[in-house]
């Protein structure tokens, strides 16, 4: 199975200063179409996740542009330009080029 | 607006049963593939089981195979998740999220609200 691994653990932030989650693959994530299917999702405490970027850079509808995902092969980022406090949760990579589908462990993200 | 809304879950004894349910409102159902991916308290995301549009392809976890069988009703937009064999770790939120396309696997972009399986005697 293809293992995610986030860091850190835990993001301790400042409001309006720019935060950094890493992910990354222990195999190469890109399908044999050429592209790269790495997501991530937003879980605020009770709440479902929500997804927030998709195969590697692309926003979700509704996403603030503060958002960017970046990355390729197995190393992949996300990055928060200026966390507001609705930011705060935990955040999740997945990747969907392999079978099974796998997570990251999360970024808990509090301010 | 898309809406779903997972049903079914609760209490039941180790070796019991459950079947849940997630309807789903606001697109064309049979269109796109669907996902369960359950989340134990406290813990990280784990997907559980796949299946296409329509319903002619299923993908299951090690963890649950042959002991989950998921399904779909495209008359009722309405997807399924039959667990049978429930273990204690198999304790948790069970969300359905919607797939990009018929037959689209790990691009979960819309998550119902999940129904919680709890498996204790």
């Amino acid at each position: 199975d293809v293992v995610m691994t986030q860091s850190p653990l835990s993001l301790p932030v400042t409001l309006g200063q720019p935060a950094s989650i890493s992910c990354r693959s222990s195999q190469s994530l890109v399908f044999s179409d050429g592209k790269i299917y790495l997501n991530w999702f937003h879980q605020r405490p009770g709440q479902s996740p929500r997804r927030l970027i998709y195969k590697v850079s692309n926003r979700d509808s509704g996403v603030p542009d503060r958002f960017s995902g970046s990355g390729s092969g197995t190393d992949f980022t996300l990055k928060i330009s200026r966390v507001e406090a609705e930011d705060v949760g935990i955040y999740f990579c997945m990747q969907g080029t392999h079978w099974p589908l796998t997570f990251g462990g999360g970024t808990k993200v509090e301010i | 607006e898309l809406q779903f809304l997972a049903s079914g879950g609760g209490l039941v004894q180790p070796g019991g049963s459950l079947r849940l349910s997630c309807a789903a409102s606001g697109f064309t159902f049979s269109n796109y593939a669907m996902s369960w991916v359950r989340q134990a308290p406290g813990k990280g995301l784990e997907w559980v089981s796949s299946l296409s549009g329509s319903g002619g392809s299923t993908y299951y976890a090690d963890s649950v195979e042959g002991r989950f069988t998921i399904s779909r009703d495209n008359a009722k937009n309405t997807l399924y998740l039959q667990l049978n064999s429930l273990r204690a770790d198999d304790t948790g939120v069970y969300y359905c999220a919607k797939e990009d396309a018929s037959t689209s696997y790990g691009q979960m972009g819309y998550w119902g609200q999940g129904t919680l399986v709890t498996v204790s005697s």
